[in-house]
């Protein structure tokens, strides 16, 4: 079975500066993808970045950054300059294979302070 | 971007009614969608995968006969909660992945169901 853990159920950020998210991950597969989505209070889920299991490079998208160590089995979120507009929950996912099924963790609370 | 639409947003309805829930790929066909339920202050969880032209598949779990889903075709399928309880009353969002696209599910902006 597929486990995300985020251990960090809220976190504050002063606005322009860096903050990690932590994921952790448990799978037996050798292939997976791990996701990081953002569901602003409104509630949509807003998608953020993507890293493979087989993936070299940390994946980038702009400010976003995800660490990933994959001895450790973990997917860490890292945003730099924060926004106010970053105050949001962020979910980390993994889907196994090939399939589509994309399990997530309990979410992460992001308050940016002015 | 692709683009999923869900309606209705919101919707109140009594205990004992049912009620359809639609989700739209708006500029995109999804051969696959996915029904979530989630909630307050809590994940995501996948409820039941939808396939269009198939039967879904469900979560261990959920109730296919409470939660009907049909995927008509390739931009609309459809969740409907039967015989809603308070106890149903949760935040219900949809995703899709287009067909030959990337690696990532789109959301939908998600339906609030309240059942009084």
């Amino acid at each position: 079975a597929q486990k995300i853990t985020q251990t960090q159920p809220g976190m504050f950020v002063q606005e322009k500066e860096a903050v990690t998210l932590d994921c952790t991950y448990d799978t037996s597969d050798q292939s997976y993808g791990l996701f990081w989505y953002k569901q602003p209070s409104s509630g949509e889920m807003i998608f953020l970045i993507y890293q493979g299991s087989y993936d070299e490079q940390n994946a980038t998208e702009g400010r976003y950054s995800l660490n990933f160590q994959k001895a450790r089995k973990s997917a860490n979120l890292v945003i730099s300059a924060s926004q106010l507009g970053d105050s949001a929950m962020y979910f980390c996912a993994m889907r196994v294979g090939s399939g589509d099924k994309l399990t997530f963790g309990t979410g992460t609370r992001l308050a940016v302070r002015p | 971007g692709a683009v999923v639409s869900q309606h209705p947003s919101w919707v109140i309805c009594k205990s004992g009614t049912s009620v359809k829930i639609e989700c739209r790929s708006l500029d995109f066909q999804a051969t696959t969608m996915f029904w979530y339920r989630q909630f307050p202050k809590q994940s995501l969880m996948l409820m039941a995968t939808s396939n269009e032209g198939s039967k879904a598949t469900y979560e261990q779990g959920v109730e296919k006969d409470k939660f009907l889903i049909n995927h008509a075709s390739l931009t609309l399928s459809t969740l409907t909660v039967t015989s809603a309880h308070p106890e149903d009353s949760s935040f219900y969002i949809c995703s899709a992945r287009s067909f030959g696209g990337k690696y990532e599910q789109y959301f939908g902006p998600g339906t609030r169901l309240t059942v009084t």
